[in-house]
């Protein structure tokens, strides 16, 4: 158990609909980030936030959006979903921000685009 | 842009056996390195990490890699193998942000 929580476990929902993924950090850690893992693009950086405020972006679709709330939670939000935003979901967290803090990561969210 | 290759998919190993598995990453500036497993139906765990030092990193369970900056390579290693080693197993950089660059994966497949 890495402390990194996220709800829910799974998500089964339809295309055009909107969802939101939540990810609690490790108790202490400031730093939340958010990956996508899916079979044709593999584990894919989307956004981190640092201390709720956004710190850099990856390949996040506009129909995509993220926030850090001030308790550090975070939650992703996905919007006009598409048969291929089918994946797991994966936020981490660090203690701090920069190249040399170790991420660590939740159980993840596994979305079915139907 | 950097990027992160791992030329094996898929390997089948019996118990004892060892293991390499290949790590190349493109970025011509200072990288930090990792390796992470995800176990069946598991989150994300670090193995091992390089910032700086000694090329040859130790990790957990018996695994450790070897930086060679000259091939731009990281491979991960592990004398013998056991039957709870399979996993998918990610080669991982980043330089310069804090973002994790991720290889596509290789999946250990270790059979009593």
């Amino acid at each position: 158990d890495s402390g990194v929580t996220q709800t829910p476990k799974h998500l089964i929902t339809a295309t055009g609909q909107r969802v939101t993924l939540r990810c609690s950090p490790r108790s202490g850690d400031l730093s939340v980030y958010w990956y996508q893992q899916s079979l044709d693009q593999g584990l894919q950086f989307l956004i981190q936030y640092y201390n709720g405020e956004e710190r850099a972006k990856g390949n996040i679709l506009e129909r995509f959006s993220a926030q850090q709330f001030p308790d550090l939670h975070s939650e992703l939000n996905l919007s006009s979903l598409e048969l291929g935003d089918s994946a797991l979901y994966f936020c981490a967290s660090s203690v701090g921000a920069g190249v040399y803090n170790e991420q660590f990561f939740g159980p993840g969210t596994r979305l079915t685009v139907l | 842009a950097q990027s992160v290759s791992q030329h094996n998919h898929h390997v089948i190993l019996s118990e004892a056996a060892s293991l390499e598995l290949g790590c190349n990453y493109s970025y011509g500036g200072t990288v930090n390195l990792f390796w992470y497993v995800q176990y069946p139906g598991q989150h994300l765990q670090l193995l091992l990490k390089y910032f700086s030092g000694d090329p040859l990193v130790k990790g957990i369970k018996g695994f450790e890699a070897e930086f060679i900056k000259s091939k731009f390579s990281f491979n991960l290693r592990k004398p013998s193998v056991q039957w709870s080693d399979t996993a998918e197993y990610f080669c991982a950089v980043n330089a310069r942000t804090d973002k994790l660059i991720f290889g596509t994966g290789t999946r250990l497949q270790v059979f009593p």
